[in-house]
């Protein structure tokens, strides 16, 4: 079975340019996550989606970045106008159910992308 | 979610049985005690969580006491492999997604 795949695994972008990080959650996962690991520090949640809505983004900065879960293809993260400050490891999650009743649904992790910014 | 209190780092011999403990002396009735490693260049791996009785899986065992403040992570035959960031998490049924992962225990182990 394949787990959760992030592409790419590294990728650079230059001030003001933007980044568009992919994530295909594992077969039969309808529910997706976002983190973000900023250097030294631990992962912080960003934004939960389903197929086409978004459940919970209490997490993602106002500004520049948003999310999405079509009905087909993978979710996407996307940063616009990227500064330094967005240099991170950016990593995807999965489960097959999500919200109340989701406590024995642990997330499945990827391997993350490492947004680097020149 | 309650906040949990792990050892910066532990050393363990290749073979031997792996201990990692966890205070969360403020785990309210609902919470869940998770527990996630992650190895150095990858994603968080999902390891064992459970609510109030012991569980064991195909990787470990979690032994959480009867008052529920503290917990242990037991990784019965450790490899090189199992060195690892190990974190502890303490969450909500129903917001299990939200994990706050904190500084973890780096479990080193030696040959």
């Amino acid at each position: 079975n394949a787990g959760v795949m992030q592409n790419p695994r590294h990728l650079v972008r230059r001030r003001g340019q933007e980044a568009r990080l992919r994530c295909s959650p594992m077969k039969g996962h309808s529910h997706v996550y976002w983190y973000r690991q900023l250097p030294e520090e631990g992962l912080k949640f960003m934004v939960y989606l389903q197929k086409e809505n978004i459940i919970d983004e209490s997490g993602m900065p106002k500004e520049r970045f948003s999310a999405e879960f079509p009905k087909e293809g993978p979710s996407i993260l996307r940063i616009q106008q990227v500064v330094r400050g967005d240099s991170a490891a950016y990593f995807c999650a999965s489960s097959p159910r999500g919200g109340p009743s989701s406590y024995n649904s642990p997330l499945h992790f990827g391997n993350g992308t490492r947004l680097t910014v020149t | 979610d309650a906040k949990t209190t792990q050892p910066t780092s532990m050393d363990c011999a290749e073979g031997r049985a792996a201990n990692l403990p966890c205070n969360h002396s403020t785990i309210s009735g609902n919470e869940y005690v998770y527990w996630y490693r992650q190895i150095h260049s990858q994603g968080p791996q999902y390891i064992i969580h459970g609510l109030k009785n012991n569980e064991t899986n195909e990787m470990a065992s979690l032994i959480i006491t009867e008052d529920r403040k503290s917990s242990t992570l037991i990784l019965p035959h450790a490899t090189l492999r199992d060195t690892a960031v190990y974190y502890c998490i303490v969450t909500s049924g129903g917001s299990n997604y939200k994990l706050t992962f904190g500084k973890g225990t780096l479990l080193t182990v030696n040959p």
